[in-house]
């Protein structure tokens, strides 16, 4: 019962271009959501977050969407650069668990 | 510098063993996690503490218990050790209230392998 899915585990994109990856959700009793990175050999790092009582937040080359009707949200990544490559996962915040899918790897080619 | 430590980074052991990983955060954070990362990369919380109380524990099997000496170190025993143990094991960290939403800060990871 996975909680949350990330449904492509690949994506690739040119330098430069828009980098969308996204996330879906069960629980409707969820209150954040929170995107992570991770490079190899590392633990993940907090990227950006959004509520849920809002639809987008935007932190630089970041934005997270949230289509709660949906139970959807993506990230964008604008322009994507090479050292974008990593593994992102989503992951939902509830009752001071967060629950993660399982990530997509992103690489982006110069 | 570092914000959430672990020891060992690899950890080769035989089954049946028992072994412990440490894991230490300077960030002066109240909660501390542990997660695992298995074979299909999926990233499960097995326990939280909170100024050294347990306050998470997900139907993780006996044979692992976490120990919380002080409110900066979290650290995982793990007893008979078996195949399926096989994964890495991350510790995090939090702060009270979280500024972007119970964003919690990870350690490096200690990959376990049991023979």
């Amino acid at each position: 019962d996975q909680q949350v899915k990330q449904n492509s585990p690949s994506l690739s994109v040119q330098e430069g271009r828009i980098s969308i990856l996204n996330c879906d959700y069960t629980n409707s009793m969820f209150d954040y959501f929170l995107w992570y990175k991770k490079y190899p050999a590392e633990g993940p790092t907090f990227l950006i977050s959004i509520s849920s009582i809002k639809d987008k937040n935007e932190d630089g080359r970041f934005t997270v969407f949230l289509n709660k009707s949906a139970k959807h949200l993506s990230l964008h990544i604008v322009p994507s650069q090479p050292g974008d490559s990593a593994v992102y996962f989503c992951a939902a915040s509830a009752r001071g668990k967060l629950i993660f899918g399982q990530g997509t790897e992103l690489s982006v080619k110069p | 510098d570092t914000a959430v430590s672990q020891t060992p980074k690899y950890l080769v052991t035989q089954m049946g063993n028992d072994k412990s990983i440490k894991c230490e955060q300077n960030l002066g954070h109240d909660t501390m996690y542990w997660y695992k990362q298995d074979s299909k990369k999926f990233l499960k919380i097995m326990f939280s503490y909170n100024n050294k109380e347990l306050i998470i524990n997900e139907t993780v099997p006996n044979r692992f218990s976490p120990k919380s000496p002080d409110k900066a170190h979290l650290n995982l025993h793990i007893n008979s050790l078996e195949l399926g143990d096989s994964a890495v094991y991350f510790c995090a960290s939090s702060p009270p209230t979280g500024v972007y939403g119970n964003e919690q800060f990870f350690g490096p990871g200690t990959r376990l392998t049991v023979l």
